[in-house]
């Protein structure tokens, strides 16, 4: 089973760029989310999804937009890229029904800004 | 609101010595506590997470995490660590649906 797949593993990027990181799960969850990783404070919930067509702001969503098409998909989009945003991005993905769902997660995104 | 707190940012054991890695949790609601574990380059794997069941939560590779309401904690062990336990350690803290929160994480080290 593929589970949750991101792409692309890497990227650099020069300031005021602007870039979609892909995601993609295979398990019909109808959670998705995108949260970034930043040294010493753990993850961040950037944006979120409860399924195609419902998206919603996590906790840090400047600079950031999503969309939510299909079940399977939720891309996220840097509009134009800043230092600020050099991190390391996941996409989790989780069932909805429950709060006591576990989150999958990909094997993230390394992002530099330049 | 909720929010957890990981009291150490690194614990360093020796190999076959036991594991104390601690997380505090604050919550409005009965939370969902789950630990995960990020080894490098990789993507966060759920190690454990307690639900309003037992107390005492076993979860993979021997780790284990015991709920302590009056104490608000929700602290991972193991009895003997082993080399390939190295990695870092996240509390996460669910309150409903869409919001999980995840502590700083704990970094942990093994020596030989």
């Amino acid at each position: 089973n593929a589970g949750v797949t991101q792409t692309p593993k890497f990227q650099v990027l020069k300031t005021g760029q602007s870039m979609t990181l892909q995601c993609a799960q295979d398990m019909n969850h109808e959670y998705m989310s995108w949260y970034r990783q930043d040294p010493g404070m753990g993850l961040r919930l950037i944006h979120y999804s409860v399924g195609a067509g419902i998206t919603d702001q996590g906790e840090v969503p400047n600079g950031y937009n999503v969309s939510r098409s299909t079940t399977e998909d939720f891309p996220l989009r840097l509009l134009s890229a800043a230092p600020s945003q050099t991190s390391v991005y996941f996409c989790a993905s989780s069932r909805k029904t429950s709060s006591t769902g576990e989150l999958f997660f990909g094997e993230g995104s390394r992002l530099t800004v330049l | 609101a909720q929010s957890v707190t990981q009291l150490d940012s690194h614990v360093s054991v020796s190999e076959g010595t036991p594991v104390l890695l601690r997380c505090n949790y604050s919550s409005s609601y009965s939370p969902s506590l789950f630990w995960y574990v990020q080894h490098p380059n990789k993507g966060l794997q759920l190690l454990l997470k307690y639900t309003s069941a037992a107390t005492l939560v076993k979860g993979i590779n021997g780790f284990e995490a015991e709920f302590k309401k009056s104490e608000t904690s929700f602290h991972l062990t193991k009895p003997s660590a082993h080399m390939s336990d190295a990695a870092e350690y996240f509390c996460v803290v669910r309150a409903n649906n869409n919001d999980m929160r995840f502590g700083a994480g704990t970094r942990l080290t093994v020596k030989p």
